[in-house]
């Protein structure tokens, strides 16, 4: 158990709509990534929020946004779902501010089935 | 863009041979370089990492060496076990964001 937290484990909706995603990280953590893992394909950095603020950012799409909330959950959104946003959505944290600086806790993942 | 290439893309040992995975980067300023690995279905998860002012670590059977010349590091698994039958992240620092290879699929064969 990685200490992240991350709900729903599964969810199945329509082309069109919209989901949240939601991320509780380890305690003590300031820093909360979000990763898109499709399909036997490897990890999309989509982007990152340190103490409530927006660090960094990656090839997050226009109908994706995320948020970090004062107790430091995150929820990441999306809308106006297709086909090609099925895939694995992880939540990792960190206790320091960088990407670059030490070990990600990932949580087990969102997965994502758009019909 | 700064870009990481990991090869080969699938590796398939025989059960107590070695395994080696190997990744390029091309940010010359990248200095942590961790390496993770994702078992079917799994998150991912650390198994070792390397900063730039070290050349190899070691832990138990996996070995991580750093050539910041070539600007390539390597993960060196030994006594290979079906259990370390996963998918083999490695990532490098770039602009204080981690920038991941593609993956190695490593099966290990009985």
């Amino acid at each position: 158990d990685s200490g992240v937290t991350q709900t729903p484990k599964h969810l199945i909706t329509a082309t069109g709509q919209r989901v949240t995603l939601r991320c509780s990280p380890r305690s003590g953590d300031l820093s909360v990534y979000w990763y898109q893992q499709s399909l036997d394909q490897g990890l999309q950095f989509l982007i990152q929020y340190y103490n409530g603020e927006e660090r960094a950012k990656g090839n997050i799409l226009e109908r994706f946004s995320a948020q970090q909330f004062p107790d430091l959950h995150s929820e990441l959104n999306l809308s106006s779902l297709e086909l090609g946003d099925s895939a694995l959505y992880f939540c990792a944290s960190s206790v320091l501010e960088g990407h670059n600086t030490g070990e990600l806790f990932f949580g087990e993942g969102s997965r994502l089935t758009v019909l | 863009g700064e870009n990481v290439e990991q090869h080969p893309s699938t590796l398939s040992v025989q059960e107590g041979d070695s395994a080696v995975i190997k990744c390029t980067y091309s940010d010359s300023a990248s200095n942590y370089f961790p390496w993770y690995k994702q078992e079917l279905g799994k998150r991912p998860q650390l198994i070792i990492d390397i900063r730039s002012n070290v050349g190899e670590k070691k832990d138990q059977r996996i070995a991580v060496t750093l050539n910041k010349t070539a600007k390539h590091f390597s993960l060196h698994i030994t006594e290979t076990q079906p259990e370390d039958s996963a998918v083999y992240f490695c990532a490098a620092s770039s602009n204080y964001q981690l920038i991941w290879g593609a993956g190695t699929k490593l099966i290990i064969k009985p």
